[in-house]
């Protein structure tokens, strides 16, 4: 069974560093795209980039270029997401998610349980 | 980035009605569309591919059409398990965007 498994919920101030991770299991996650996804409270979902594990080769959405940083560690199946310094508009929920194709469709097919991050003074 | 939209930004039926939801891309996308729902406190959960071909283990009365720029969903008897938000996303080009959603309620 595809498992992803997010870190909990996390209360920041601005300004401050914030890592997220993503662990998975029961698929080969070194040869999967792996994507993460904000959702802001009452909006739909956006894609923020994508990884590839087996060789960390990553794709930031034009939006979220130089905001964030998405890595990954394939010694523990896990992806990361992290910020250098948290602004109030970074709250949200944040996906991780697993692309998987499907003939020649790409979906994202499995999800985490989504990682609530607030950003407030 | 191509945009996506929905129409109508939300709706309400009754159990037993057929709805329909539509997406549209601003440009062309063949038929890389696929459709999520989401329940409240849950994540997205796949629906639908490649615009009409549904994923394994959902259930049969939803169904997808479109190609080019003007995609629909269509649940064809909707069950209280079915009020949701429905989300359309295009999968032709990176960053691969998602529609602002379409929210079905009670009514």
């Amino acid at each position: 069974e595809v498992r992803l498994k997010q870190s909990g919920a996390e209360v920041k101030k601005p300004g401050e560093s914030l890592q997220i991770s993503c662990q998975t299991s029961g698929y080969n996650f070194n040869n999967n795209w792996l994507a993460w996804v904000r959702q802001l409270p009452g909006k739909g979902p956006e894609w923020m980039g994508i990884i590839y594990p087996d060789d960390s080769d990553t794709r930031y959405s034009p939006s979220f270029q130089g905001q964030v940083t998405i890595s990954a560690d394939k010694s523990v199946s896990t992806a990361y997401l992290r910020w250098s310094s948290l602004k109030v508009s970074d709250t949200a929920m944040y996906y991780c998610a697993r692309r998987h194709t499907i003939v020649t469709w790409e979906v994202l097919d499995s999800w985490g349980q989504g990682t609530l991050v607030t950003v407030s003074s | 980035d191509i945009q996506m939209t929905q129409s109508p930004s939300s709706l309400s039926a009754s159990v037993g009605d057929r709805v329909t939801v539509t997406c549209r891309s601003s440009q062309s996308i063949a038929n890389f569309l696929n459709w999520y729902h989401q329940k409240p406190g849950e994540a997205p959960k796949l629906l639908i591919y490649g615009a009409s071909t549904l994923q394994s283990g959902a259930p049969s009365r939803f169904s997808g059409s479109g190609s080019g720029t003007e995609f629909s969903l269509t649940i064809s008897s909707l069950q209280p398990e079915d009020f949701a938000t429905y989300y359309c996303q295009q999968s032709y080009s990176n960053p691969f965007t998602f529609g602002p959603g379409t929210k079905v309620d009670i009514k």
